[in-house]
């Protein structure tokens, strides 16, 4: 079946514009994870949503940062005011739900901040 | 609080021999440990996971891994390694000590490259 999609697959925007980073995760999967990759780094966890339970929103680093899951499908990662330090891969993922259950990544959006 | 260390960023090994990526975690209750592989230009893979149960749990691509508790390791191992595994590799753990923390927490990664 098909995998986790994830859109614009790069993005180049200006120092101060508003982005937003959409990603459809696998059918009937109810966990839905956005994560950072920064480049040399490992994976750095942003925000986590399971199924109409509130948002785990704890790896968020700064309020610029927003994320939202309509419908318990689609979900979208807003960055606000980028600055060049939020210039790295995006990584979102999905799982059947949390915990023991393996997570399937999407392939990422590249987003550089200039 | 929970951590993962890949202490080799670069692991070579020769095409055929055995091979072994490294990880150690540190949690406050029982891990769920996780390997996962990514390609150049590509989302992570899930390889394989330990949940419970046997310490020895066989995965994707002929890949292995033994969970060690006294050791806190899972240390990723192929009885013979193929060009084509040449990869970055992430272990990662979730502590299931920490009731609604269901992120995984990911190592820096070690890429691994098999000489022909």
């Amino acid at each position: 079946g098909a995998g986790v999609s994830q859109s614009p697959s790069n993005k180049v925007t200006e120092k101060g514009k508003d982005v937003e980073l959409r990603c459809d995760p696998i059918s009937g999967h109810t966990a839905l994870y956005w994560y950072r990759q920064s480049l040399g780094q490992g994976l750095e966890f942003l925000i986590y949503f399971q199924g109409n339970s509130a948002p785990d929103k704890s790896g968020l680093p700064s309020d610029r940062f927003s994320a939202e899951r309509t419908g318990g499908s689609v979900s979208t990662l807003t960055i606000q005011r980028t600055q060049q330090e939020d210039s790295a891969v995006y990584l979102c993922a999905s799982s059947r739900q949390g915990g023991r259950y393996e997570q399937y990544f999407g392939p990422g959006t590249r987003l550089t901040v200039t | 609080a929970q951590s993962v260390a890949q202490p080799e960023d670069q692991v070579n090994v020769a095409e055929g021999n055995p091979l072994t990526v490294k990880c150690t975690y540190s949690v406050s209750g029982n891990p769920y440990l996780f390997w996962y592989v990514q390609y150049p230009n590509r989302g992570l893979q899930f390889l394989l996971k330990y949940i419970t149960g046997d310490n020895l749990v066989k995965g994707s691509y002929g890949f292995e891994a033994e969970f060690n508790k006294s050791q806190t390791s899972f240390h990723l191992k192929k009885p013979s390694a193929l060009v084509s595994d040449s990869a970055l590799y992430f272990c990662a753990v979730r502590d299931t000590w920490q009731t609604g923390a269901n992120n995984l927490f990911f190592g820096t990664g070690t890429r691994l490259t098999v000489i022909p």
